[in-house]
């Protein structure tokens, strides 16, 4: 069975600064990985995708995400955090078995952003 | 424009008194969802649809009913709502490869006293 962990459930950062959100995954098959954000009061945006492509994965707004096989490790990195950054990020597997590919959440990360 | 709306957004219900909420894409998507959205849990899934009249359980259905009698929509029922079922609900759909992602709808705030 599939799973993913999100270390930290609150991160702060400086504008400007680095962001790294960090997600751990749990799979026994390739997983199909993804990143969503979630702004305050609205529903899901999905940032990236891994599909078992390129490892180094571009998304929107200037997000990336590696993902590495031998750490089963998908974070989602930022070279500079910008102030409309502020969101909550959750990081999901697709699981293969039971619900015929639904989507395994983490618990997600809220990151919050200072001037 | 490639969207999920559900319908309504806010809504604050007694117990017992039965509601639907109301989910629609116009991606022409095999699959859709429900999940709902607690603090500290993330989101679970409540029901899936693989197709027309093709629906099934999720991780935590009890309580819930959802029906899939046309390909765009897929409401989700509670027959006798409890102050347990207050929750953040998202709709979501995807296409049938297991490699797209799923498109979420807005959510629907719901609060049940």
């Amino acid at each position: 069975a599939q799973s993913v962990t999100q270390l930290g459930s609150h991160v702060s950062v400086s504008e400007g600064a680095l962001v790294l959100l960090r997600c751990n995954y749990s799979s026994s098959v390739p997983p199909y990985l993804f990143w969503y954000v979630q702004y305050p009061n609205q529903g899901l945006q999905l940032l990236l995708k891994y599909t078992s492509a390129a490892t180094l994965v571009k998304g929107i707004n200037g997000f990336e995400a590696e993902f590495k096989k031998s750490e089963t490790s998908f974070h989602l990195t930022k070279p500079s955090a910008h102030m409309s950054d502020a969101a909550e990020y959750f990081c999901a597997v697709r699981n293969y078995g039971g619900s015929q590919g639904n989507l395994i959440f983490g618990k997600g990360t809220k990151l919050s952003v200072k001037p | 424009e490639a969207q999920v709306t559900q319908n309504p957004r806010y809504l604050i219900t007694v117990t017992g008194k039965k509601l639907t909420v109301t989910c629609s894409q116009n991606m022409n998507h095999e699959y859709m969802s429900w999940y709902r959205q607690d603090p500290g849990l993330g989101l679970r899934q409540i029901y899936y649809s693989m197709n027309v009249e093709v629906t099934d359980k999720g991780d935590v259905p009890e309580g819930y009913k959802v029906s899939r009698k046309e390909k765009r929509n897929f409401p989700l029922i509670l027959e006798s709502p409890s102050p347990n079922q207050t929750s953040l609900y998202f709709c979501a759909s995807r296409g049938f490869s297991l490699n797209t992602e799923a498109f979420f709808g807005q959510g629907t705030r719901l609060t049940v006293v």
